[in-house]
């Protein structure tokens, strides 16, 4: 089973930007891994903010968005905002099943 | 508005089983990708099964063999047998579409 990585943990400033990005132990990382990403705040369900490399939803916020940089996933936070500290996760597809990274805390300080 | 509701989960000595029933509405789960996922405590998300219509089920190598994914359309409601539960199942499960997600369930083994 494919292993999927992103940063431990990540540190932004109110108003600051930030990328947190999401690698596959497989190589690269395509449109055809159908990336999501999704924010956890403690005590919560998760919530999607992305899915399909760069599509929101109607809740997401318009400061997050979704690409694909240097052969990996990639969340950008633009204009960081103290509610979004928390852990986010991504999620990527191989034939079918599913393999989540191991999450990002970001915290907003 | 759409909406996830678990249920069925509870405590199971190992080795049992316990079927998860997550009812859906404002939608139709037959037309949509629909998910397992858990989270043991303290612990992070862990993809258990997905089924859809035309793609088929897939299942994570941890649960394949054990668990089993199914819908029912008259009830629009989505399911997930356990069976052959042991400890590393203990997770709080979550069903969800591409977009929307339920509150979870919380399921424990133990002796």
């Amino acid at each position: 089973q494919a292993v999927v990585t992103q940063e431990p943990s990540l540190t932004v400033s109110p108003g600051g930007t930030v990328t947190l990005t999401c690698g596959s132990s497989t190589g690269a990382v395509t449109s055809g891994h159908y990336p999501y990403w999704f924010q956890q705040k403690p005590g919560q369900a998760p919530r999607t903010l992305i899915h399909d490399t760069s599509n929101k939803h109607s809740w997401t916020p318009a400061r997050f968005s979704g690409s694909l940089l240097g052969g990996k996933a990639a969340l950008s936070l633009s204009g960081a905002q103290p509610e979004d500290e928390a852990e986010y996760y991504c999620l990527l597809f191989y034939s079918g099943t599913g393999v989540f990274g191991g999450g990002t805390k970001l915290t907003v300080l | 508005e759409v909406q996830l509701v678990e249920s069925g989960g509870g405590l199971v000595q190992p080795g049992g089983s316990l079927r998860l029933s997550c009812a859906a509405s404002g939608f139709i789960v037959s037309s949509d990708f629909m998910y397992w996922v858990r989270q043991a405590p303290g612990r992070g998300l862990e993809w258990v099964s997905m089924t859809h219509s035309i793609s088929g089920t897939f299942y994570a190598d941890s649960v394949r063999g054990r668990f089993t994914i199914s819908t029912d359309n008259s009830k629009n409601t989505l399911y997930l047998q356990m069976n052959s539960l042991t400890a590393e199942d203990t997770a709080l499960y979550y069903c969800a579409n591409r977009g929307y997600w339920g509150q979870g369930t919380l399921v424990t083994v133990s002796s």
